[in-house]
């Protein structure tokens, strides 16, 4: 059984189309994440829900729109999708203050 | 924001040999956590470590909140301990974990 699945695990897409990822968990966390890894290995918060309330949301342009439909789904919708946003982007999950358990990544690769 | 420093960036062992990660960081934490990125991209949670000692197997892990560090040992290491190795405190206050920039870990057979 997967912990925290995401779909799709590679996306390739032209720019100025407009995108989702999909991230569910069967943790029973209330606490959802969107991290962001650059070519470089860096990885960066940039939205957190608990029980589906935005608590986290770092400097990320507004084309980047989180959705959690319940507290154990966080989507991930871009638009206008631009070749700077290539990177892996991973969900994550935990209970809020606790180890965060990771989903596998989705490989974006905008051209 | 809180820095966080991660030392050595690289390491290269034979297969056997222990080694220590270290990880700096500049403010108070409410957790820590250690990651590996194994070769294939998965990210496994390997400590939740805000303080004080704990031993998974092979490998164990120190933090030292109030001198603001934490250490991550690896002993007899093994091909499959090579990949990028994260800290990533929570600053206190906040609820993000903030990542290092990662140690790259090869272990060569």
């Amino acid at each position: 059984d997967t912990a925290v699945s995401q779909t799709p695990k590679y996306l390739v897409t032209q720019m100025g189309n407009d995108k989702s990822i999909k991230c569910e968990q069967n943790l029973g966390h209330d606490t959802m994440y969107w991290y962001k890894q650059d070519s470089k290995k860096f990885l960066k918060i940039m939205f957190s829900y608990n029980n589906k309330e935005l608590i986290i949301n770092e400097t990320v342009p507004n084309r980047f729109s989180p959705k959690s439909p319940d507290k154990a789904h966080l989507n991930l919708h871009i638009n206008s999708l631009e070749l700077g946003d290539s990177a892996v982007y991973f969900c994550a999950s935990s209970q809020r203050g606790g180890a965060s358990d990771f989903g596998p990544g989705t490989r974006l690769t905008v051209t | 924001g809180i820095q966080v420093e991660q030392s050595p960036p690289d390491l290269i062992l034979q297969e056997g040999a222990n080694s220590t990660l270290r990880c700096n960081f500049s403010d108070s934490v409410n957790n820590l956590q250690w990651f590996h990125q194994n070769p294939w991209g998965q990210l496994i949670n390997l400590f939740y470590i805000p303080s004080g000692t704990k031993q998974n197997g092979r490998l164990s892990a120190t933090t030292v909140a109030t001198e603001r560090y934490s250490l991550l040992y690896i002993s007899s290491s093994q091909t499959t301990d090579s990949g990028v190795y994260f800290c990533a405190p929570v600053q206190g206050g906040s609820e993000k974990l903030v990542f290092g920039k990662g140690m790259k870990l090869t272990v060569n057979p």
